[in-house]
């Protein structure tokens, strides 16, 4: 049972333009999201969250979005970089102080020069 | 720089041998620590999470008899797997919760995982 997931598993994008990721959950239950950009044989490194009292959350050149109505949120990237090419996985915690993460099915995010 | 760290980075050992590993918060204390999993090209799994002082708490599916889990120090969890097999070759990634501040602490912050393949 995937309670998150991420329907695209690679993305190609231009230098320069804008990178959307999408991600979908299913337990009304998450209170907290968040976004990992994840290298081959690294760990995942935290990029930007947002609370689900919140809408929009902004970081440089990341922003999140969530629809909580639609269970949806996406990580927006203007403009993008070839360093941007990683794998992004979204993630959700079900209330605040609870550290359990679940995590997405994980989109390939490539840039192109 | 990190802020976990975990060791070792890559392992090749023989069917049967128990391997540790190990995870360390460099930067502050973490009275949890959490064990992934990842499949390749596959999301990351919850294995366990280990709490300082008592015992881990698996994730439905997770042999605890054979992922040892200790958290001895507030700095420290190890995770033995024991009579390793080849089936449990895989890319093992630990992380660690800063203290809770506010209305919710700092993500977790993720080792850079240890590849572990079994012949």
């Amino acid at each position: 049972d995937q309670q998150v997931k991420q329907n695209s598993p690679s993305l190609s994008v231009q230098e320069g333009r804008i990178s959307i990721l999408n991600c979908d959950y299913t337990n009304s239950m998450f209170d907290y999201f968040l976004w990992y950009k994840k290298y081959p044989a690294e760990g995942p490194t935290f990029l930007i969250s947002i609370s689900s009292i919140k809408d929009k959350n902004e970081d440089g050149r990341f922003t999140v979005f969530l629809n909580k109505s639609a269970k949806h949120l996406s990580l927006h990237i203007v403009p993008s970089q070839p360093g941007d090419s990683a794998v992004y996985f979204c993630a959700a915690l079900p209330r605040r102080g609870n550290e359990k993460l679940t995590f997405g099915t994980g989109t390939r995010l490539t840039i192109i020069p | 720089g990190a802020v976990v760290s975990q060791h070792p980075s890559w392992v090749i050992c023989k069917s049967g041998t128990s391997v540790k590993i190990e995870c360390r918060s460099l930067d502050f204390q973490a009275t949890t620590m959490f064990w992934y999993r990842q499949f390749p090209k596959q999301s990351l799994m919850l294995m366990a999470t280990s709490n300082e002082g008592s015992k881990a708490t698996y994730e439905q599916g997770v042999e605890k008899d054979k992922f040892l889990i200790n958290h001895a120090s507030l700095t420290l969890s190890t995770l033995t797997v024991t009579s390793a097999h080849p089936e449990d070759s895989s890319f093992y990634i630990c992380s660690a919760s800063p203290p809770v501040t506010g209305t919710l602490g700092q993500p977790q912050h993720f080792g850079d995982g240890t590849r572990l393949s079994i012949l």
